[in-house]
């Protein structure tokens, strides 16, 4: 059972570019979220999807946006790309109809360069 | 979310336990801890989690107080490969998978 799968793994762009990071979550996972981790800091929530909607929105510009797939796969984009959003990206899902107090899996993350 | 504190990190010799501390003094009923480590820029792997009672799963044990407001993750033995960052995490039950990541406990295994 392949985990959580986040493509691609490294990337590298310019300032003022947009960017589409992807992830597939876990096998029957239904919920997935984002999150930025910056050198040395923990992961920062970005945005959670459940059925298509976003459904909580932690504190981003809406230069970042996303969206998710009938399939639960999910995309993050980042629009006007700044220095400061060079960081680790990473995906979580967890499968919110199995009720409340479930564990959530993580991918190995996109790391995002821009220059 | 309620908030964590954790030591900045923290040294164990190979073969020994590891206990690792967490504090979440203003954790309500609702709200579950969760317990992630991190190894070397990975993404975060999950160990274990619980509401009130004592969990135990093969790779941890994890000991909330009575009053909720602490709790300690045991890896009973621990090995160079548990080097990591470990992230004490509370959050509500209806929140999934969106958490607050803190700075994390270091823990260094140490030959």
């Amino acid at each position: 059972d392949a985990g959580v799968t986040q493509s691609p793994t490294h990337l590298i762009k310019t300032r003022g570019q947009q960017v589409t990071l992807r992830c597939s979550p876990k096998s029957g996972h239904d919920t997935v979220s984002w999150y930025q981790q910056a050198l040395g800091q923990g992961p920062q929530f970005i945005f959670q999807y459940y059925e298509e909607e976003e459904r909580q929105r932690g504190n981003f510009p809406d230069r970042f946006s996303g969206h998710q797939f009938p399939n639960y796969s999910s995309e993050l984009n980042v629009n006007a790309l700044l220095l400061g959003d060079s960081a680790l990206y990473l995906c979580a899902s967890s499968y919110q109809q199995q009720g409340f107090g479930t564990e959530a899996f993580f991918g190995q993350g996109t790391r995002l360069t821009v220059v | 979310d309620a908030k964590t504190t954790q030591p900045t990190s923290m040294d164990c010799a190979e073969g020994r336990a590891a206990n690792l501390p967490c504090n979440h003094s203003t954790i309500s009923g609702n709200e579950y801890v969760y317990w992630y480590r991190q190894i070397h820029s990975q993404g975060p792997q999950y160990i274990i989690h619980g509401l009130k009672n004592n969990e135990t799963n093969e790779m941890a044990s994890l000991i909330i107080t009575e009053d909720r407001k602490s709790s300690t993750l045991i890896l009973p033995h621990a090995t160079l490969r548990d080097t990591a960052v470990y992230y004490c995490i509370v959050s509500q039950v209806y929140n999934f998978n969106k958490f607050y990541f803190g700075s994390g406990t270091k823990l260094n295994v140490k030959p």
